[in-house]
C-alpha cells in the first residue's frame, strides 16, 4: 500500500519557471491538500480539495494553480517559481470529505524546491 | 498570523523519563486538536487528537492535555523512549478543512 506519492523528491528551478509537483494517493480518499514548511513557520495549507473537480484556496495560494481531475491526483503547478517558493512542500489526504478529528491527514514524503 | 504556537524549538530528556511538549494557540473557534510526528526525510505522521470537548485523552504512552480557558495544550510522552526522537507539530483547527499547524518542537531523547 504506497498511501501518499509525492514527485519529484528534490528540485531546483531558475527564477521565472514553472513546474508541477505531482501527488497521487491510492487510498480513495476525498480530501487532499497543499503545504509548505518552512523555518520557524510550521506548515502552511496552499490549496484543497474535497473531492473530484473542487478545489478551494488555503492560507497562502498566491503563485500556485491546482486541480483535481481524478480522486487519486492532486498536481499542484508553480506558474513562474519566485525565491520566496523555496520550501519543502507536502501532499496530505484524509478519508472524509474533510481533515477532522476522525480522519487525520496522510502526508506524502514531501518534494524539497529550491527557487534560485 | 500564527494561530498556533509551539514556543520551544527544541526539548532533550533522558530515556524514560517524561517528556511535555507544549503548544498555546490564539484562536477560541479551534475544535479539534492534533499532535503529528515527523522524523527526518518523511511526512508528518498523526500521532494522538483530542475535540475541544474534552480535556484529557491518552493513547499508550501519549496523553494530550486541552486548557481551553488557557488557550494550551501539552502532549506528554512517558516514559519517553529513543524512537521518540523526531519533530512533534501542534495543529488546530474550526472548520473542518483549514488545519493550522505550529511550527515544531525537535524532541530529543538520551539514551
Amino acid at each position: 500500500n504506497a498511501g501518499v506519492t509525492q514527485t519529484p523528491k528534490f528540485q531546483v528551478l531558475k527564477t521565472g519557471q514553472s513546474m508541477t509537483l505531482q501527488c497521487a494517493q491510492d487510498m480513495n480518499h476525498e480530501y487532499m491538500s497543499w503545504y509548505r514548511q518552512d523555518p520557524g513557520m510550521g506548515l502552511r495549507l496552499i490549496h484543497y480539495s474535497v473531492g473530484a473537480g473542487i478545489t478551494d484556496q488555503g492560507e497562502v495560494p498566491n503563485g500556485y494553480n491546482v486541480s483535481r481531475s481524478t480522486t487519486e491526483d492532486f498536481p499542484l503547478r508553480l506558474l513562474s517559481a519566485a525565491p520566496s517558493q523555496t520550501s519543502v512542500y507536502f501532499c496530505a489526504s484524509s478519508p472524509g470529505r474533510t481533515s477532522s478529528y476522525n480522519s487525520p491527514l496522510h502526508f506524502g514524503n514531501g518534494t524539497r524546491l529550491t527557487v534560485t | 498570523d500564527q494561530q498556533v504556537k509551539q514556543n520551544s524549538p527544541s526539548l532533550s530528556v533522558q530515556e524514560g523519563r517524561i517528556s511535555i511538549l507544549n503548544c498555546d494557540y490564539t484562536n477560541s473557534m479551534f475544535d479539534y486538536f492534533l499532535w503529528y510526528k515527523k522524523y527526518p526525510a518523511e511526512g508528518p505522521t498523526f500521532l494522538i487528537s483530542i475535540s475541544s470537548i474534552k480535556d484529557k485523552n491518552e493513547d499508550g504512552r501519549f496523553t494530550v492535555f486541552l486548557n481551553k480557558s488557557a488557550k494550551h495544550l501539552s502532549l506528554h510522552i512517558v516514559p519517553s523512549q529513543p524512537g521518540d526522537s523526531a519533530v512533534y507539530f501542534c495543529a488546530a483547527s474550526y472548520n473542518n478543512n483549514d488545519m493550522r499547524f505550529g511550527a515544531g518542537t525537535r524532541l530529543t531523547v538520551k539514551p
